[in-house]
């Protein structure tokens, strides 16, 4: 299984940066997908998880600002994160919940990074 | 939200130590407890899982153990290639958090 994000690198702030992960060497069924970011330098946050048939949990850190979507057609599902500052300058993954679960578990594959930085 | 912190926060060791890192958990969590590996510029790397599963392929020098709000990751003897920052993650309420990490050096 190999996960790969996709994306502009730079987003002028108050836009709305948007990144894809293109799974592939499985289907993206019957899987929970995360996306996971992490500021230069510092930890890990979670930004959310959505299932293959669409239900979704967001941080309520970012509730109001995320968005996360599934395209079962083209085996991948992407992230919209709205109104960004400078604090969201962080390379974001995408990872996949082993199991069918979304709770309980762990991210078992991760993708690459992708470094998305919020400056004008 | 969950909150974890770990300890130390960084560490200093030599290849063929032992060392141990601690992660706490503000809440009670079962055994819904990860450990990951990252090395500078990769992705994290699930080395134990449910507290104290090794993950495929991960040497069995790793372990882990602990439940309820306590949790302990053990290297038996330090390698090279260990030398990275190793999280801990709980995975028993949404959002999933994980602690801010503890970098382990070469001494």
């Amino acid at each position: 299984v190999q996960l790969q994000e996709s994306g502009p690198g730079l987003v002028k702030p108050s836009e709305t940066l948007s990144l894809t992960c293109i799974v592939s060497g499985d289907s993206i069924s019957h899987y929970y997908w995360s996306w996971i970011r992490q500021p230069p330098g510092k930890g890990l946050e979670c930004i959310g998880y959505i299932y293959y048939s669409g239900s979704t949990n967001y941080n309520p850190s970012l509730k109001s600002r995320v968005t996360i979507s599934v395209d079962r057609s083209k085996n991948q599902f992407s992230l919209k994160l709205s109104s960004v500052t400078a604090a969201d300058t962080a390379v974001y993954f995408c990872a996949r919940h082993a199991g069918e679960a979304a709770g309980g578990t762990h991210f078992d594959y991760w993708g690459q990074g992708a470094l998305v930085t919020v400056s004008s | 939200d969950i909150q974890m912190t770990q300890s130390p926060s960084s560490l200093s060791a030599s290849v063929g130590d032992r060392v141990t890192i601690s992660c706490r958990a503000s809440q009670i969590i079962s055994t819904y407890l990860n450990w990951y590996q990252q090395k500078p510029g990769k992705a994290p790397e699930v080395l134990i899982y449910a507290a104290s599963s090794l993950q495929s392929g991960v040497p069995s020098r790793f372990s882990g153990s602990g439940s309820g709000t306590d949790f302990t990751l053990t290297i038996s003897s330090l390698q090279p290639e260990d030398f990275a920052t190793y999280y801990c993650q709980q995975s028993y309420n949404a959002p999933f958090t994980f602690g801010p990490g503890t970098k382990v050096h070469i001494k």
